[in-house]
C-alpha cells in the first residue's frame, strides 16, 4: 500500500499561471480532503471530497481555486492565475470514512513556490 | 488564539528525557489528534482521543484531554535525536468533517 501519493513534490509557477497539484488516495479510500500551510504556521483545511462530489469547500478562497475527485484517476486541485501569496505547502489526507477511527492519512505535500 | 493552539512553541530537550507539549482549544470536539511533522515531509498520524475518553497510551507516547479545561497534553517518554520534529494538535468537533490545526511545537532532542 504507497499511502496517499502527491505530485509534484514540488512545483514553480510564474506569476499568472496556472497551477494542478494532484493527490491519489490510499487504496480503499473514498475521502480526500486538501490542506495548505503557510511557513511556520500549522494546516489549514480548504476542502472535502467524495468521489465526484464536492462536500464542504467551506475553506477554499472563492476566486482562483477549484478542486475535484472524479470517478476515475486522482484528486486535483487547480489554482488559476497564481499570486505569490499562494506560495505554501499543500497536503492531501485521505479517509475511508468521514469520521475515521484511527485519523487521517496524509501525503507529502507539494510546495508551491509562484515566483 | 486560535483553535488547536500548541504550547510551548519550540521545545529542546536532551535525549532520555521526556517531553511534554500542551494543546488548548476552544469549542466543543469530537476527537483530539496529534499528529508528526518532519522537515519538508507530510504529517503522520500519532495517536486520537475522543471526547469521552481522559487519557491514551501507545508506545512512549502518552494523551491526555480534559475536556472541562478544553485542553489536551501530548508525552513522549525517552526521548531520542529521531524524535525531533514538529507536533501538531488538531481538533474534530461538530459536523465539519475537517481538522483544526495549531501551530505546531517544536521539538528538538539533542543527542
Amino acid at each position: 500500500n504507497a499511502g496517499v501519493m502527491q505530485n509534484p513534490r514540488h512545483l514553480v509557477r510564474r506569476r499568472g499561471q496556472e497551477a494542478r497539484l494532484r493527490c491519489s488516495p490510499m487504496k480503499g479510500h473514498s475521502h480526500v480532503y486538501w490542506y495548505r500551510q503557510l511557513p511556520e504556521e500549522g494546516l489549514k483545511f480548504m476542502v472535502y471530497l467524495q468521489k465526484e462530489n464536492i462536500i464542504d469547500e467551506s475553506g477554499m478562497p472563492k476566486e482562483r481555486f477549484s478542486a475535484e475527485f472524479p470517478k476515475e484517476g486522482p484528486s486535483i486541485l487547480r489554482i488559476q492565475q497564481v499570486v505569490r501569496g499562494d506560495s505554501a505547502a499543500y497536503f492531501c489526507a485521505s479517509s475511508p470514512s468521514d469520521r475515521p477511527r484511527e485519523g487521517y492519512t496524509f501525503g507529502s505535500g507539494t510546495r508551491l513556490t509562484v515566483v | 488564539s486560535q483553535q488547536g493552539e500548541e504550547d510551548p512553541q519550540a521545545l529542546s530537550i536532551q535525549e532520555g528525557e521526556n517531553a511534554t507539549m500542551n494543546c488548548s482549544y476552544k469549542t466543543s470536539i469530537n476527537n483530539l489528534q496529534w499528529y508528526r511533522q518532519n522537515s519538508g515531509r507530510g504529517l503522520v498520524h500519532l495517536i486520537l482521543i475522543r471526547s469521552n475518553e481522559r487519557e491514551k497510551h501507545s508506545g512512549r507516547l502518552r494523551v491526555t484531554l480534559d475536556t472541562s479545561k478544553k485542553s489536551s497534553s501530548l508525552l513522549i517518554t525517552a526521548s531520542r535525536a529521531a524524535d525531533t520534529a514538529s507536533y501538531f494538535c488538531a481538533t474534530d468537533g461538530g459536523s465539519a468533517r475537517q481538522l483544526t490545526f495549531g501551530s505546531g511545537t517544536q521539538l528538538t532532542v539533542l543527542p
